[in-house]
C-alpha cells in the first residue's frame, strides 16, 4: 500500500463545475496536509494546507480532512480552464519536514 | 520578498559525472528540503536540512549527499550519475520544522 495515493485521472469537469479531487494516507500519525498545483513544467504550488478535521476553505477551494478515516480532499468551485493541472496532495509527520507526495491526479477544465 | 532559487535550471551530463545543485532559500527561511520528481516515481523526499544539520534522509542511495551553509543555503550532491537521476530536483524551504513549504523552480538534470 502506497503511503499517499491519489486516483491519477485525467479528472475532466466541463467549466463552472465542481472539481472533487481525493487522497487517502496510511499513516494515522501525520498532522499535516497540503495541496499543490503543478502546472506541466512548473514546480509545485501550495494551495491549501489543513491540519484539523473538518472543512477549510479559500476563495473557491475547500480541504476536507477527515483524520479517522484517513482522508483528504480538495473541492474546487466554479471550475476554470486555468484550473487545469497536476493536483499533489501531500502529507507530513509530526514535527518534520518530510513530506510525502501522492502522485497526484490531473485536472482537465474543459470549455 | 524573494522566492526560492534554485540554479542551474538545466543542467545536462554524462554517466559517471558528478553535479552539485545550489539552494537559496527564501530570507529568514532555516529548513530546505529536497526532492526529486520523476515521471514514473512522482515527488520523492531525499533530504531535510535545518541549521546546518540533515535532520531527514530518504530512501537514496549514497550517491546523493547534500548540505547546508550558515546562511541556510544549501547544496546537494550526485556522485557517479546514473542514466536514471535524469529528474528534476526541488528544494522547498520552510521557517522552521514543520511549517508550511515553499518550492523552487527546480533543477532540470539530464544525464546521458
Amino acid at each position: 500500500q502506497k503511503e499517499v495515493e491519489q486516483n491519477s485521472g485525467p479528472l475532466s469537469v466541463p467549466e463552472g463545475a465542481i472539481a472533487s479531487l481525493n487522497c487517502t494516507y496510511s499513516d494515522r500519525g501525520s498532522q499535516s496536509f497540503f495541496w499543490y498545483r503543478q502546472y506541466s513544467g512548473k514546480s509545485p504550488e501550495l494551495i491549501m494546507f489543513i491540519y484539523s478535521n473538518g472543512d477549510k476553505e479559500d476563495g473557491r477551494f475547500t480541504a476536507q480532512l477527515n483524520k479517522a478515516s484517513q482522508y483528504v480532499s480538495l473541492l474546487i468551485r466554479d471550475s476554470q480552464p486555468s484550473d487545469s493541472a497536476t493536483y499533489l496532495c501531500a502529507v507530513k509527520a509530526y514535527n518534520t519536514d518530510k513530506l510525502i507526495f501522492g502522485t497526484g491526479t490531473r485536472l482537465q477544465v474543459f470549455p | 520578498k524573494a522566492g526560492v532559487t534554485q540554479t542551474p535550471r538545466y543542467l545536462i551530463k554524462t554517466r559517471g559525472q558528478q553535479v552539485t545543485l545550489s539552494c537559496s532559500p527564501i530570507s529568514g527561511h532555516r529548513s530546505v528540503s529536497w526532492y526529486q520528481q520523476t515521471p514514473g516515481q512522482g515527488l520523492q523526499f531525499l533530504f531535510e536540512y535545518f541549521s546546518e544539520t540533515q535532520r531527514n534522509k530518504g530512501n537514496f542511495p549514497g550517491r546523493f549527499s547534500g548540505r547546508q551553509f550558515s546562511n541556510s543555503r544549501s547544496e546537494m550532491n550526485v556522485s557517479t550519475l546514473e542514466l536514471g537521476d535524469s529528474a528534476l530536483y526541488l528544494c522547498a524551504s520552510s521557517l522552521g520544522q514543520g511549517d508550511i513549504q515553499y518550492f523552487g523552480a527546480g533543477t532540470r538534470l539530464s544525464v546521458l
